[in-house]
């Protein structure tokens, strides 16, 4: 089974701390996905990564960034954490279609 | 740019049938996805349509209408762990492999 690994199921951080997410994934997949969740929102994309080094934003980036230094690893940078940043966040990881499977999701909140 | 459109919550009784829509409005198409997430939970895949037509798996099935922009998700015998919300999605022409575009989702509630 594939497996992608959230560092951490809660968090609580205080305004302006910089915050890092971890996420692994163990199929060797080149697509990895970090998105946030809210209610009434859905699912939105920050940002994903196609290959190692490789970044490209997605719908909401301002205020993130992510890591990719290895091929199994993906991480979500908050540089100075706000409370409007108080989220679930999922990491997601493919190897194209039909699937992209999910962590179990960070729940952050800042303080 | 991207719309996905489903209702925000639905409720049916253990036993009957559910039909959950979801339309979209994309300059592109590359497949439309369906997730379940139980509270609390992550997403996991049910169900992916790249071409009109229904895909049927066990209890599941997912229809996909390219020209009208639509697809629905049916769930039959229901049972009352599908109590989740199912979100639909889209891949994006314009992005990367594997780059979904998701709906808000709809919570159902099936009640006994």
């Amino acid at each position: 089974d594939v497996k992608v690994t959230q560092s951490s199921r809660y968090l609580v951080k205080r305004t302006g701390e910089k915050v890092f997410l971890e996420c692994v994934q163990d199929m060797d997949h080149e697509n990895m996905f970090w998105y946030r969740q809210d209610p009434g929102l859905g699912l939105r994309l920050i940002y994903f990564s196609y290959d190692v080094k490789m970044k490209e934003k997605g719908d909401i980036p301002e205020g993130y960034s992510v890591s990719r230094e290895k091929k199994e690893r993906f991480s979500l940078i908050l540089e100075s954490a706000s409370t409007n940043q108080t989220s679930m966040y999922l990491c997601a990881s493919s190897l194209g279609p039909p699937e992209a499977f999910f962590g179990q999701g960070t729940r952050l909140t800042v303080v | 740019g991207q719309n996905i459109d489903q209702p925000t919550e639905m409720t049916a009784t253990e036993g009957a049938i559910v039909q959950i829509n979801c339309t979209y409005q994309t300059s592109g198409f590359n497949g439309l996805f369906w997730y379940q997430q139980h509270a609390g939970e992550a997403p996991t895949f049910l169900s992916y349509n790249v071409l009109d037509g229904l895909e049927e798996k066990g209890r599941f099935s997912s229809f996909l209408s390219r020209s009208k922009g639509y697809s629905y998700l049916l769930l039959k015998e229901l049972q009352m762990k599908d109590s989740a919300s199912y979100l639909c999605a889209v891949r994006d022409p314009g992005g990367s492999q594997g780059n979904l575009i998701f709906g808000k989702g709809t919570k159902l509630s099936v009640k006994p």
